[in-house]
């Protein structure tokens, strides 16, 4: 299995700004998934981009996948403080599990 | 509201000790997983059921074992309690020959 490792650590904006996350990951994938936590709660499923996707969208999400540069980015627009959460990405590949990285931490000032 | 639930919230148990954690999932979710996450970091998967028969396990010792029944209802059973088992502990369920996961809210682990 792998694990994804996103970047930053942790992301501090002003409401109504954008946030970008960015997700590596070392070898082939078959989807990759975001989920959100919000304060040590459970995970909820944001978005799935298939490995022959490189762009998909729900709501104010922006999800882009470049498999050659084994790499996902998460974009939220027009953040709300309701956005404030840890942001975890997780690859996956042709077995069974989802491999989660540390996350990064988004905080949305108002 | 993802249909999951888990029980009980919160636990605190000694080191030694045995616990039991449970999961319920939506009608149709024949595949659950179970997940550990220690503080400020994020999930590491433990194991697997699907039709009440466990297909995948990460790295976690044998005194980590799990059930799953067939009213899509799961257990998670830790032996021998460490100090290093108080953690958050997750399960996940997910629809027949699809990829997304449904956490309940988590059972929150102290071993004293």
């Amino acid at each position: 299995s792998q694990q994804g490792e996103e970047d930053p650590q942790a992301l501090s904006i002003q409401e109504g700004e954008n946030a970008t996350m960015n997700c590596s990951y070392k070898t082939s994938i078959n989807n990759l998934q975001w989920y959100r936590q919000n304060s040590g709660r459970g995970l909820v499923h944001l978005i799935l981009i298939r490995s022959n996707e490189r762009e998909k969208h729900s709501g104010r999400l922006r999800v882009t996948l470049d498999t050659s540069k084994k790499s996902s980015s998460l974009l939220i627009t027009a953040s709300r403080a309701a956005d404030t959460a840890s942001y975890f990405c997780a690859p996956r590949s042709n077995d069974y599990k989802l491999s989660f990285g540390a996350g990064t931490t988004v905080t949305v000032r108002a | 509201e993802t249909g999951v639930t888990q029980s009980p919230t919160h636990l605190i148990k000694t080191r030694g000790q045995q616990v039991t954690l449970r999961c319920s999932s939506q009608s149709g979710h024949n595949t659950v997983s179970w997940y550990q996450q220690a503080l400020g970091q994020g999930p590491q998967f433990i194991f697997q059921y699907y039709r009440e028969e466990e297909n995948g396990r990460g790295n976690f010792p044998p005194r980590f074992s799990g059930l799953q029944f067939p009213n899509y209802s799961s257990e998670l059973n830790v032996n021998a309690l460490e100090l290093d088992d108080s953690a958050l502990y997750l399960c996940a369920s997910s629809l027949p020959l699809t990829d997304t996961q449904y956490f309940g809210p988590g059972t929150r682990l102290t071993v004293l």
